[in-house]
């Protein structure tokens, strides 16, 4: 069973700071990673794709993949209360989902 | 980014009655379509993988007599609840993705309420 983790939270961070969600996972095989948000009581969106190692960056969201680490975060830069939502991440080989990292940005 | 549709968005049945929820891929097409199924406050829990042209796929615990999964064409699924009970209430959300085994992009959901 391929897994990933991440920190549950909920993760508070001020308005207009910058939000560090973590993700690790278990499966070396995985070779790209998706970022999805889901607010409450909608669908997920997605938001971020990283195919690489390194940086990725799209306006406020920055996405970093370290492979041999098996890690992957995204950076939210200038947290707005619009941002408060459950992000999931997810390796292209893998459609199960877990928790989640509830994010709360306190106003 | 590719959308997904979901039909109806909201349903209210009563119990012992059937439900069929559409989703549909419209502007791309997808060999496979994925079902989901997530009650308040939980994880998005993975029911069954929809594939076009054969059987679906079911997930470990999940009744395929009673969650029947049609995929007729490239760019629709039907998920039908038979004989749905109260405890069959929940949020459905389907995906697709034009490429698979890359992103996957989710319907809007069917909010399910059996009476």
């Amino acid at each position: 069973q391929k897994e990933v983790e991440q920190n549950s939270g909920p993760l508070s961070v001020p308005e207009g700071a910058i939000a560090s969600l973590n993700c690790t996972y278990s499966d070396r095989v995985s070779q790209s990673f998706f970022w999805y948000r889901q607010y409450s009581g909608k669908s997920p969106e997605l938001i971020m794709s990283i195919y690489s190692n390194g940086d990725k960056e799209d306006g406020r969201f920055t996405a970093q993949l370290n492979k041999a680490s098996q890690y992957v975060s995204l950076l939210i830069r200038d947290s707005q209360p619009s941002d408060s939502a459950t992000y999931l991440c997810a390796p292209n080989d893998k459609i199960i989902f877990g928790k989640g990292t509830r994010l709360h940005i306190l106003p | 980014g590719a959308v997904v549709s979901q039909h109806p968005s909201r349903v209210i049945c009563k119990s012992g009655t059937s439900v069929k929820i559409e989703c549909r891929s419209l502007d791309f097409q997808a060999t496979t379509m994925f079902w989901y199924r997530q009650f308040p406050k939980q994880s998005l829990m993975l029911m069954a993988t929809s594939n076009e042209g054969s059987k679906a796929t079911y997930e470990q615990g999940v009744e395929k007599d009673k969650f029947l999964i049609n995929h007729a064409s490239l760019t629709l699924s039907t998920l039908t609840v038979t004989s749905a009970h109260p405890e069959d209430s929940s949020f459905y959300i389907c995906s697709a993705g034009p490429r698979q085994g890359y992103e996957q992009y989710f319907g809007p959901g069917t909010r399910l309420t059996v009476t």
